[in-house]
């Protein structure tokens, strides 16, 4: 079945800079890749999502790439704010199923 | 608010019991998925259901069951309960006709304690 992991576990960074969280998935099969982020004690809420048939996609401070050939996609958040700070779950569909990788606890230092 | 609700909030019981997680999808959403959260963990996908019917199992125990009814309501049964059953359950709903391939919208969980 389908794997995903992510990299780094926890980040910190200084508001202002950039982070960059990556994931790696193991079905070729897998089209739709979005990315949550969770605030501590809420629910999981959709920030970004990208399809198979398209590169890199923004939205705002936020941008997601996709390298099909590599089997890798990536989460990059520009000008870091201290708001920013949660967990973010990158995942990876194949027809019914969507899989989660671990996680990533980004923490912005002001 | 995402529109998806989940009864109870809070639930603590003693090994070996069982217990029922009650999920009312958002309205028009026919596509159910379940998630458990323990501590430190990430969310592993337990099962899906689309319109009544399973689509999709993933790491599901046994000792767990659901099912999603004719009012797409959906219910997470999990049995012989283990302290590692301890975690933080998810159900969310989807538009998508089936496929996992669109936004999930997570419900606020309901926290299971073992003793």
């Amino acid at each position: 079945g389908e794997n995903v992991e992510q990299h780094p576990s926890t980040l910190s960074v200084q508001e202002g800079d950039s982070a960059v969280i990556k994931c790696t998935y193991s079905d070729s099969a897998s089209n739709y890749f979005p990315w949550y982020k969770q605030e501590l004690g809420k629910r999981p809420q959709l920030i970004i999502d990208i399809r198979s048939n398209v590169g890199e996609k923004k939205d705002q401070r936020i941008a997601v790439t996709l390298n099909k050939t590599a089997k890798h996609f990536s989460l990059h958040i520009t000008e870091t704010q201290p708001e920013d700070s949660a967990v973010y779950f990158c995942a990876a569909s194949t027809a019914y199923k969507l899989v989660f990788g671990a996680g990533t606890i980004l923490r912005v230092k002001s | 608010d995402s529109g998806v609700t989940q009864t109870p909030k809070h639930l603590i019981t003693a090994t070996g019991q069982r217990v029922t997680l009650r999920c009312s999808p958002r309205s028009g959403d026919l596509s159910v998925y379940w998630y458990q959260q323990s501590l430190d963990q990430g969310l592993q996908f337990l099962i899906q259901y689309y319109n009544g019917e399973e689509r999709a199992k993933g790491n599901i125990l046994e000792r767990f069951s659901a099912q999603q009814f004719p009012d797409l309501h959906s219910e997470l049964n999990l049995s012989s309960l283990e302290l590692g059953d301890s975690a933080l359950y998810f159900c969310a709903s989807s538009v998508s006709q089936g496929s996992a391939t669109g936004e999930l919208f997570f419900g606020e969980g309901s926290r299971l304690t073992v003793l």
